[in-house]
C-alpha cells in the first residue's frame, strides 16, 4: 500500500537551470497539493491540482513556477531558471476527496530537497 | 480568514514526563484542526484530527488534543514522552467552505532528554 511517492529525494541544480519535481499520489487519490518548506518554518501552500486541472494556484510565484497533473503519470512541479532563493524542501500531498469535504486529511510524501548552487 | 499560532518554537522534556505543545487558532467558520508530526528528512504524518463529534481527540502514539472553542485552542498532549517522540510538530487549521486550503503553524520542535 504505497503512500505518496516523491522523486528525487534530493536535487542539486546550478543557477539558471531547470528543476523538475515529481509526485505520485496515493492509490485512489485524485487531489494533489504542493507545498514549500523553508528552514524552521511551516509549510506554505503553493498549488492544488485535480487530474488535468489546476484548481488553486494562489500560492505559486507568478514567474518561473508551473505545475501539472496529467491524466496519466505523476504530478510535476517545474521551476525554470532556478535562483538561490528556490532552495527549500518541496512537499507533495494527496487526498481522496476534495478539500472542501470537512476534516479531510492530506497524506504527505517525504519531500524533495532542492539545493541551488 | 484563518490563522494558527504555535506558541513555542522549542519544547524540551525528559523521557517519561508529560508533553504539552500549544496551539491557538482563529477562524471565521467552524474549523477543521489537525496535528502532524515530521521526523527529520521525512514528510508529515497525521497524528490526529478534530471532528465536531468530540472535543477530546485521541491520535496515534498516545497523543491527544482538546478542542476548546472558548479559548480558541487545540493543544497537543501526551502523558509520558518517549525518545522516539523527538520531532517537529505542526498544528494545522482548515476553515472549509470557501477557504479550504490549510494553514500551517510554524512548528514546535520537541526535544526529549534521556
Amino acid at each position: 500500500n504505497a503512500g505518496v511517492m516523491q522523486n528525487p529525494r534530493h536535487l542539486v541544480r546550478r543557477r539558471g537551470q531547470e528543476a523538475r519535481l515529481r509526485c505520485s499520489p496515493m492509490k485512489g487519490h485524485s487531489h494533489v497539493y504542493w507545498y514549500r518548506q523553508l528552514p524552521e518554518e511551516g509549510l506554505k501552500f503553493m498549488v492544488y491540482l485535480q487530474k488535468e486541472n489546476i484548481i488553486d494556484e494562489s500560492g505559486m510565484p507568478k514567474e518561473r513556477f508551473s505545475a501539472e497533473f496529467p491524466k496519466e503519470g505523476p504530478s510535476i512541479l517545474r521551476i525554470q531558471q532556478v535562483v538561490r532563493g528556490d532552495s527549500a524542501a518541496y512537499f507533495c500531498a494527496s487526498s481522496r476527496d476534495s478539500p472542501s469535504v470537512s476534516n479531510q486529511p492530506q497524506h504527505f510524501g517525504d519531500g524533495t530537497r532542492l539545493s541551488i548552487l | 480568514a484563518q490563522s494558527v499560532t504555535q506558541l513555542d518554537s522549542h519544547v524540551s522534556v525528559s523521557e517519561g514526563t508529560p508533553v504539552l505543545l500549544r496551539c491557538n487558532y482563529s477562524s471565521s467558520y467552524s474549523p477543521s484542526l489537525f496535528w502532524y508530526v515530521q521526523h527529520p528528512n521525512k514528510g508529515l504524518q497525521l497524528l490526529l484530527k478534530y471532528t465536531s463529534a468530540a472535543t477530546l481527540v485521541k491520535g496515534i502514539n498516545g497523543f491527544e488534543a482538546e478542542f476548546k472553542k472558548s479559548e480558541t485552542s487545540f493543544h497537543l498532549t501526551k502523558p509520558s514522552a518517549h525518545m522516539s517522540d523527538a520531532a517537529e510538530y505542526f498544528c494545522v487549521v482548515s476553515e472549509g467552505g470557501g477557504s479550504y486550503i490549510p494553514t500551517f503553524g510554524r512548528g514546535t520542535s520537541l526535544i526529549v532528554h534521556p
